[in-house]
């Protein structure tokens, strides 16, 4: 079965530092891959996704992700990070064919606290 | 606008009472999807629909119920059954999950006194 691994529960940085939130999957076949924000009390929303194609793929608001398939990883980073990046961010994938219908597998996220 | 909407966004139950969350779609979305938030614990899945009058058990479908009569709603039931029904939940729907993902609603909080 898929498996997803956010490999840090907490990240705390100060405002303006670059950062990297780690998520490695299991799949061995090809995947989808997601990344989702949670604001406290909030539903989760769609930050950037990979399907296909360029291996990078960015967000309106500075985020990039980088699918490498030989490390089976889509790391999520942003440059410069603002007090309003605080959140919780979600990796998530997609199986790809048999019976799991497509249906998503969550990391247990990581929480990402801006301090000024 | 389409979107999702969960309600009530707070609900305060006695223990040994069922409680039903609503979870409505104007999005056109086939499937349907319930999942309960814990700190810590991510996201784990309650019951999912792919179509109407039909739906499957998650990872801890255990102590909860739902129903499918409509392609809109999907509503959940936390029965006497749960033993520990305080937490935070989510609906979410999808056309593809492949290709579009999950749109979420804003989540219900349950606590349970």
């Amino acid at each position: 079965a898929q498996s997803v691994t956010q490999l840090d529960s907490q990240v705390p940085v100060f405002e303006e530092a670059p950062v990297e939130l780690r998520c490695n999957y299991s799949s061995s076949v090809s995947v989808y891959l997601f990344w989702y924000v949670q604001y406290p009390n909030q539903g989760l929303q769609l930050l950037l996704k990979y399907l296909s194609g360029s291996t990078l793929v960015e967000s309106i608001n500075g985020f990039e992700a980088e699918f490498n398939k030989s490390q089976t990883s889509f790391h999520l980073r942003k440059p410069s990070v603002h007090i309003s990046d605080t959140a919780e961010y979600f990796c998530a994938v997609s199986d790809w064919g048999g019976g799991s219908q497509g249906n998503l597998i969550f990391g247990k996220g990581t929480k990402l606290s801006v301090k000024p | 606008d389409g979107g999702i909407t969960q309600s009530p966004k707070y609900l305060f139950r006695k223990e040994g009472q069922n409680v039903t969350l609503s979870c409505e779609q104007n999005l056109n979305h086939d499937a349907m999807y319930w999942y309960r938030q814990d700190p810590g614990q991510g996201l784990r899945l309650i019951y999912y629909s792919q179509i109407v009058n039909d739906f499957q058990k998650g990872d801890i479908a255990e102590g909860y119920s739902v129903s499918r009569e409509k392609k809109e709603s999907f509503p959940l039931t936390v029965t006497s059954a749960q033993k520990n029904p305080t937490a935070f939940y989510l609906c979410a729907s999808s056309i593809s999950p492949r290709l579009y993902g999950y749109t979420f609603g804003s989540g219900t909080r349950l606590t349970v006194v």
